[in-house]
C-alpha cells in the first residue's frame, strides 16, 4: 500500500490553463507538504497544512492555491500557468511532534507547460 | 534561519573506491539532520537520519557540530549507489524540513 500517493504522475498542458494535482497518504500524520524540484533538481517548499490549518506559504504566486479537506489530503490547484510553472512538484507528509522522523515523500507530479 | 550547503554538485568515483558527499549546515538551534536518496525519476527517499546513527546500505552519517557538517561515507562503492543525495535539516519543533542543492553520484565501473 502506497504511503503518499499522488495524482497524476504525468500532466502536459498549455499555458494559461487551470489543473490540480491531488496528494493523500495513509500513515495518520498530522502534516502535509508540497514540494517544488526545478529542472536544476533544487527543491523548494511550496506549502505545509498542519490538521487542515495553513501553516507554512512560502513565496510563492497566487496563482498556486493549496486545499486540505481534511488531514490525509492535500491538493494543489494552479491557476493560469506560465511555463517557469514547469517542474516536478512532491508532497510529502511528517508527524509534526517527531521531527526526527522526517519526512515520507510521493512518486511526484512531473507538469510541463507548453 | 535554517540553510543546507552541498557544496559538490556531482561526484564520480569509481567501483570499490570510498565515497564522502559534503554536507554544512547552519542553523541556530538543535537541527535534525537527515540524508535523502533520489533515484533516476523516483522518490525521495529516507536514507539516514542523525539521531538513529544507524548504518543503511552501507552508508552512515556523523553529526559534527563543531564544524557544522552532517557528511555521508561509504568504505566501498557500488554502482547500485549511482542518485542524487540530499542533505536535509529541520529544527526540533517541527518546523519545514530545508533541502541542500543535491549531490549527484556516479560510480563507474
Amino acid at each position: 500500500d502506497t504511503a503518499v500517493s499522488q495524482t497524476p504522475k504525468y500532466l502536459v498542458t498549455q499555458m494559461g490553463n487551470d489543473k490540480s494535482i491531488k496528494c493523500e497518504q495513509n500513515l495518520g500524520h498530522d502534516t502535509m507538504y508540497w514540494y517544488k524540484q526545478d529542472s536544476k533538481k533544487f527543491l523548494k517548499i511550496m506549502f505545509s497544512y498542519n490538521n487542515k490549518e495553513l501553516i507554512i506559504n512560502e513565496t510563492v504566486p497566487n496563482r498556486f492555491s493549496p486545499k486540505s479537506p481534511d488531514k490525509a489530503h492535500l491538493n494543489l490547484h494552479i491557476n493560469s500557468l506560465e511555463l517557469g510553472d514547469s517542474a516536478v512538484y512532491f508532497c510529502a507528509s511528517s508527524q509534526r511532534d517527531r521531527p526526527n522522523y522526517g519526512y515520507t515523500f510521493g512518486s511526484g507530479t512531473r507538469l510541463t507547460v507548453v | 534561519a535554517q540553510r543546507v550547503t552541498q557544496p559538490e554538485k556531482l561526484l564520480s568515483v569509481f567501483k570499490g573506491a570510498p565515497v564522502e558527499l559534503k554536507c554544512n549546515y547552519s542553523y541556530s538551534g538543535s537541527p535534525e539532520l537527515f540524508w535523502y536518496v533520489q533515484y533516476s525519476r523516483q522518490r525521495l527517499q529516507l536514507l539516514l537520519r542523525h539521531i538513529s546513527r544507524e548504518s543503511i546500505k552501507g552508508f552512515t552519517a556523523d553529526l559534527n557540530k563543531g564544524e557544522t557538517s552532517f557528511h555521508l561515507k561509504k568504505p566501498f562503492a557500488q554502482e547500485e549507489d549511482s542518485a542524487m543525495y540530499y542533505c536535509a535539516l529541520s529544527g526540533l519543533n517541527g518546523n519545514k524540513l530545508v533541502f541542500g542543492a543535491g549531490t549527484i553520484l556516479r560510480v563507474k565501473s
